[in-house]
């Protein structure tokens, strides 16, 4: 009973340093998403994937580039961490795009020094 | 102009009382608005979501919609301390975007 499972759960980076966020879903979901999420300014889209195949940009891409490895796995890669990158990340996935309920997962809590 | 506007609170409301929340989007082509519940260092889940005008019921919460003002809240009969949460509203808009928009959230504080 898994649902959305993303690694690591805390991470201290230095800038300037890369790093890759995993997460996997097991509910055969088709649409995945990465969103960031800092003190009074919500759940921000960073790039989702619609289905298999396919990635977009959200409303804040800059700095980021993500990989949908395959229907269960979608991956955000920081190439080069910047303190303005320190937030909360989180994953989600739905059965399609937008109308359906979003699952999210227990996030990362990411420190860029 | 934010796309999806929430007060951002505290909204602190005693024991057995309504807590009414509320939220304003911009897109008047939106098609459909959940609300997502959210405890302190935690991830969100999905509490409604609501299509049409009007109001949904379930349980102790109530969605209500009204499209022509752009306007979606959600009522919560008898809080009770563990209701106690930030409140998100999500929205999907017909931008392109394939993915929710969220507001920054509305924390409820319910007074024992």
């Amino acid at each position: 009973n898994a649902g959305v499972t993303q690694t690591p759960k805390f991470q201290v980076l230095k800038t300037g340093q890369s790093m890759t966020l995993q997460c996997a879903q097991d509910m055969n979901h088709n649409s995945m998403y990465w969103y960031r999420q800092d003190p009074g300014m919500g759940l921000r889209l960073i790039y989702y994937s619609a289905s298999e195949g396919t990635t977009d940009k959200g409303e804040v891409p800059n700095g980021y580039n993500v990989s949908r490895l395959n229907k269960r796995e979608f991956s955000l890669r920081l190439e080069s961490a910047a303190p303005s990158q320190t937030s909360v990340y989180f994953c989600a996935s739905s059965e399609e795009t937008g109308n359906t309920e979003a699952f999210f997962g227990q996030g990362t809590r990411l420190t860029v020094v | 102009q934010k796309e999806v506007e929430q007060n951002s609170g505290p909204l602190s409301v005693p024991e057995g009382a309504i807590a009414s929340l509320n939220c304003t989007y911009s897109d008047r082509g939106s098609q459909s608005f959940f609300w997502y519940r959210q405890y302190s260092g935690k991830s969100p889940e999905l509490i409604m979501f609501i299509y049409s005008n009007g109001d949904k019921e379930d349980g102790r919460f109530t969605a209500q919609l009204n499209k022509a003002s752009q306007y979606v809240s959600l009522l919560i009969r008898d809080s009770q301390p563990s209701d106690s949460a930030t409140y998100l509203c999500a929205v999907f808009m017909d931008t392109g975007r394939r993915a929710l928009t969220f507001g920054s959230g509305t924390r409820l504080q319910v007074q024992p």
